[in-house]
């Protein structure tokens, strides 16, 4: 069974403060992983997508890949209470046609 | 921008009956799928559409389900007879290639059985 695990949270942090979100993932065949925002009610909002290892930057987001430690983390910097949301980890997994696993989400706070 | 776009927004059915949830993908897209979401559940995968024809669908996605393209900017899943645990949100989502791509997805259709 092909998992993705995140922190459910909320992770609360205040505003201009880093957010660090962290994502572990089960199969060492996994070739891509993407970083989705869904606010409530809404479909997820593509933010970020990472296939090497490394950090890959992107204005105020970060997103970093280690496939050995099958761990993946979005950084967002100056958090703003707009980034309030629940933030989605998705992993396509080996094999599979752009078919996504996806995390549970972990609920972000940015408080004033 | 170029986005997925569903309809309708919210669809509320009767136990039993058939429902068409309705897409349109981003045009030069060529693989497109479904995913709902159960409420305070994962977003989860339900199946995967190239070419004309199912390349992956997963357990939920069982004879009570179908796809279809029928025509060349649509892209349907149709719920045969509805139970109560169908009630979910359902996205459409649209990629360029099938790995190592993004996908993109609609607003989401709101069904509701009752």
């Amino acid at each position: 069974q092909k998992e993705v695990e995140q922190n459910s949270g909320p992770l609360s942090v205040p505003e201009g403060a880093i957010a660090s979100l962290n994502c572990t993932y089960s199969d060492r065949g996994s070739q891509s992983f993407f970083w989705y925002r869904q606010y409530s009610g809404k479909s997820p909002e593509l933010i970020m997508f990472i296939y090497s290892n490394g950090d890959k930057e992107d204005g105020r987001f970060t997103a970093q890949l280690n496939k050995a430690s099958q761990y993946v983390s979005l950084l967002i910097r100056d958090s703003q209470p707009s980034d309030s949301a629940t933030y989605l980890c998705a992993v396509g997994f080996s094999g599979g046609y752009n078919k996504l696993i996806f995390g549970a989400g972990t609920r972000l706070a940015v408080h004033p | 921008e170029p986005e997925v776009t569903q309809t309708p927004s919210h669809q509320v059915t009767q136990m039993g009956q058939e429902v068409i949830l309705r897409c349109v993908p981003i045009s030069n897209h060529l693989y497109f799928y479904w995913y709902r979401q159960i409420l305070g559940q994962k977003v989860e995968f339900l199946v995967s559409f190239y070419n004309n024809e199912i390349s992956e669908k997963s357990e939920i996605f069982d004879d009570q389900f179908s796809v279809e393209r029928p025509d060349g900017s649509n892209f349907t899943l149709k719920i045969r007879s509805t139970k109560l645990e169908d009630s979910a949100m359902y996205f459409c989502a649209s990629s360029q290639q099938a790995m190592n791509t993004e996908a993109f997805f609609g607003q989401g259709t709101r069904l509701t059985v009752v």
